[in-house]
């Protein structure tokens, strides 16, 4: 199985900050990657797939980048609404793994 | 709009059997992959199984392989998973996907004596 492994595992910052997440897989999965966002009793929400392509409706602050092992998700200048947990997901092969998430919290 | 609704989650007996539905509407039900998810309580995202949209090719995480068994009826436009010989370690809420980017609300399944 792949092991996606992702840092930090949890991350404080304030609205208007940058902030950067990585996700490294155990091997190369080509650009097989995405990334979800779950807020608290919610389901998750996908925001992109192909380690960098927006889905439909997510904000532009949003990026992602990355290929074969190590990616990035970043948001430029946060929101009060971005405070969430995030995951990374890999299809590049079955099963289908997830990162660990990182918790992103309110400084 | 994509809508997926699950149903079917309960508390249920270790060793026991509990069947999972989840309706879709808002697309084409029989030409997308369908997943499900799951999630214990305070964990992260675990992937479970997933079925091609002509039910031809299926896929599970080794954990639930000859445990768990996912179908879906394409007239109905609803997608299944056949959950037996049920233990605590299965206790999650459990997530309807097309293709892991819709998600539905989950349904709950609590395994415990």
């Amino acid at each position: 199985d792949i092991q996606m492994t992702q840092s930090p595992s949890s991350l404080s910052a304030s609205v208007g900050d940058r902030v950067t997440i990585t996700c490294r897989a155990s091997q190369g999965i080509r650009n097989d990657l995405g990334w979800c966002q779950q807020k608290p009793g919610q389901a998750p929400k996908r925001l992109i797939y192909g380690a960098s392509i927006l889905l439909s409706g997510v904000p532009s602050r949003f990026s992602g980048s990355g290929s074969g092992a190590e990616f990035t998700l970043t948001i430029s200048s946060l929101e009060p609404e971005d405070f969430a947990t995030y995951y990374c997901l890999q299809y590049n092969s079955y099963p289908r793994t997830f990162g660990q998430g990182t918790k992103l919290e309110i400084k | 709009e994509v809508q997926l609704v699950e149903s079917g989650g309960d508390l249920v007996q270790p060793g026991g059997s509990l069947r999972l539905s989840c309706a879709a509407s808002g697309f084409t039900f029989s030409s997308d992959w369908m997943d499900w998810v799951r999630q214990a309580p305070g964990k992260g995202l675990e992937w479970v199984a997933n079925i091609k949209g002509d039910g031809s090719e299926k896929y599970y995480v080794e954990s639930v392989k000859g445990r768990f068994t996912i179908s879906r009826d394409n007239a109905k436009n609803s997608l299944y998973l056949q959950m037996n010989s049920l233990r605590a370690e299965d206790s999650a809420v459990y997530y309807c996907s097309r293709s892991l980017n819709d998600w539905g609300r989950g349904t709950l399944v609590t395994v415990s004596s």
